[in-house]
């Protein structure tokens, strides 16, 4: 199975902020990466699809960018609906798998 | 608007079945893979099963392989999870979630993008005794 490692694990940021989340996989999987937003008590949301595709709907402001084992998302100015829990996940293969979450809170 | 609305889930004590229940509208449902996921309390999101639009395929996580069934009803609109022998490990959020491609075998991973484009609210499954 391939494995998926966020990191950080949890994040604190302001509003207005550059950030950085990372992704790693244990083997390499092209481009075949999803990043997902989930907030407490809702069920997740894609934002980025194919490592860099942007969802409809979803704010410019959320990028992703990566190939083989490295993936990055990157949130160019936070606004305070951002504060939530992003997972990446990969479609390479069966079983698909998700990383273990990035919290990113309010500074 | 496309929706998705699980239901079925409770309370079951430990060894028990339940069976999960994913009602689809919006889309021609026959054309999409589906997903089970499910989310612990406190925890991340694991996917646990899947199957092709047709429902000729399925996929399955190793920590649910032989106890649960994953299936579909294309006349009906609606997805299922049969759930057997269940442990305390399986209490959880259960999501239901549609696929962007109509299967998940290796020619359609590597010729399409798979992902999870809607999601139902989840449906919430104790084992308890």
């Amino acid at each position: 199975d391939i494995q998926m490692t966020q990191s950080p694990s949890s994040l604190s940021a302001s509003v207005g902020d550059r950030v950085t989340i990372t992704c790693r996989a244990s083997q390499s999987i092209s481009n075949y990466l999803n990043w997902y937003q989930q907030k407490p008590g809702k069920a997740p949301k894609l934002l980025i699809y194919a490592a860099s595709s942007l969802q409809s709907g979803v704010p410019s402001r959320f990028s992703g960018s990566g190939s083989g084992t490295d993936f990055t998302l990157t949130i160019s100015s936070l606004q305070p609906e951002d504060f939530a829990t992003y997972y990446c996940q990969q479609s390479y293969n069966t079983p698909i798998t998700f990383g273990q979450g990035t919290r990113l809170e309010i500074k | 608007e496309v929706q998705l609305l699980e239901s079925g889930g409770g309370l079951v004590q430990p060894g028990g079945s339940l069976r999960l229940s994913c009602a689809a509208s919006g889309f021609t449902f026959s054309s999409y893979a589906m997903s089970w996921v499910r989310q612990a309390p406190g925890k991340g999101l694991e996917w646990v099963s899947a199957i092709s639009g047709s429902g000729g395929s399925t996929y399955y996580a190793d920590s649910v392989k032989g106890r649960f069934t994953i299936s579909r009803d294309n006349s009906k609109n609606t997805l299922y999870l049969q759930m057997n022998s269940l442990r305390a490990e399986d209490t959880a959020v259960y999501y239901c979630a549609k696929g962007s491609i109509g299967g998940l075998d290796s020619r359609a991973l590597r010729n399409y993008y798979y992902y999870m484009d809607v999601w139902g609210k989840g449906t919430t499954v104790t084992v308890s005794s």
